[in-house]
């Protein structure tokens, strides 16, 4: 079946650590997106990506990068991690962009302590 | 910058009771999507309404598109528990790049049986 996947689901690490945010699709998308989002709050962009090897800083600044080397994989890194960045972060894909409505992954509950 | 605002922010209903979220965008929208975010999920795309003053329904929802595509609504009918949730209008960026979709700020809906 067709679908976005994003591990970890929970993530709690320490203050400077690196880690890696995963997010798949399977269904062959080449528009993928990431938002952050605070609880109960609005989603805020932080990056985009039109297909391989194309990625954007989105409308919020974030430390964060993204790379895009296959179609169904985009993952999202944090170098070094602060309490500033404990957040819920989701990755989203479509196939028309904003024309259509996207398909967003269960998301990632990151603390950092 | 683009803004697309959502009143209100939060709603408490007696399940039976209507209820009704508004959405406007400070410009003009190709076209308006709804989602639903449950609590501690994620965002789920409901609708996308194209034309200029457009109604679409859906069981108990029902969804307006503005005639200047600048607002939306998006109204429940007798609502049950499971309607709670947070509920998203999003509409594309504008200018260069409208394949970004930008989210209102929500309203989160509470229903007590």
């Amino acid at each position: 079946e067709a679908d976005i996947y994003q591990t970890p689901r929970y993530l709690v690490i320490g203050t400077g650590k690196k880690i890696t945010l995963e997010c798949s699709q399977t269904m062959g998308h080449d528009k993928m997106y990431w938002y952050q989002q605070d609880p109960g709050m609005e989603l805020h962009l932080i990056h985009y990506s039109y297909g391989v090897n194309s990625t954007e800083k989105g409308d919020l600044s974030s430390e964060s990068t993204v790379s895009r080397i296959r179609t169904e994989h985009f993952p999202l890194t944090l170098e070094s991690a602060r309490p500033s960045h404990t957040s819920q972060y989701l990755c989203a894909s479509s196939e028309f962009g904003g024309a259509y409505g996207y398909t967003f992954g269960s998301g990632t509950r990151l603390t950092v302590v | 910058g683009q803004q697309v605002m959502q009143i209100p922010q939060y709603q408490h209903v007696q399940e039976g009771e209507d209820f009704t979220t508004y959405c406007n965008s400070s410009t003009t929208l190709s076209n308006i999507q709804w989602y639903k975010q449950r609590p501690g999920g994620h965002p789920v795309f409901l609708i996308q309404l194209v034309k200029s003053g457009e109604v679409k329904k859906q069981k108990r929802l029902t969804f307006q598109f503005g005639e200047a595509k600048k607002n939306s609504s998006l109204h429940i009918t007798a609502t049950q528990t499971t309607d709670v949730g947070t509920y998203f209008c999003a509409g594309p960026g504008v200018s260069y790049n409208t394949d970004k979709l930008i989210f209102g700020t929500g309203t989160r809906l509470q229903v007590f049986p």
